[in-house]
């Protein structure tokens, strides 16, 4: 089956660096993605909707200035913790719609902690 | 707004025990998914149902899709260590394209 892959998988960082999660598709060509933010022992909270080629859907209360999403090719959707602070520490996960209709396959999620 | 209620939210029970999670909505949804996720891994698309009052089984797991199509519920049958984790539901609405609405999650432990 179609696979998704995040890069990196952890991550550890300062408060107030940056912080780039990579989500690619491997094995086809995927024109929207999602990203996700999930604390412990709780549900994906859709965070917005990567479009390639366009600007990203952000859900409301996401900051897109903090939380910024570049799809720049059909396999690869990136999202950038800006000015992270400790408050941001997340499971962050991706997901891209596959091949066929109603096909969503998720990656192995990214986990951030900020010291 | 949480479109999706999942219930419970926690559920300890043991080897051999039968269980029932429960996904209910006042939307209509055109397809609903339910994953099983693992800690520090990404969601495990289980299945998808999309007709009003389709049933779908997956070996000890059925799924069904309430004729209305706004719940679902997810039973085990003799739940086995190996089936804990948490069980997420998930709809797409018809105006949500393919972005999927989450429930809270039921976190589930089997114990021996």
């Amino acid at each position: 089956g179609a696979v998704v892959s995040q890069h990196p998988s952890r991550v550890i960082c300062k408060s107030g660096t940056s912080v780039k999660i990579e989500c690619r598709s491997l094995d086809f060509q995927a024109t929207t993605m999602f990203w996700y933010r999930q604390f412990p022992k709780q549900s994906l909270m859709l965070m917005a909707t990567s479009n390639e080629g366009s600007k990203a859907t952000y859900e409301q209360g996401v900051e897109k200035d903090k939380f910024l999403i570049n799809h720049a090719s059909l396999t690869l959707s990136t999202l950038t913790v800006t000015s992270a602070h400790p408050e941001d520490s997340s499971f962050y996960i991706c997901s891209a719609v596959g091949p066929l209709a109603g096909e969503l396959f998720f990656g192995e999620g990214s986990r951030l902690t900020v010291l | 707004t949480q479109l999706l209620e999942q219930s419970p939210q926690f559920l300890s029970i043991q080897e051999g025990e039968n269980l029932t999670v429960y996904c209910n909505s006042s939307s209509v949804f055109s397809s609903l998914q339910w994953y099983r996720q693992e800690p520090g891994e990404g969601p495990v698309l289980l299945v998808t149902v999309v007709t009003g009052g389709e049933v779908k089984k997956l070996k000890r797991l059925t799924f069904q899709f309430g004729d209305a199509r706004k719940d679902s519920s997810l039973h085990i049958t003799a739940a086995q260590p190996g089936d804990t984790g948490l069980y997420l539901c998930a709809g797409v609405t018809p105006n949500s394209g393919y972005a999927l609405n989450f429930g809270k999650g039921t976190s589930l432990l089997v114990t021996p």
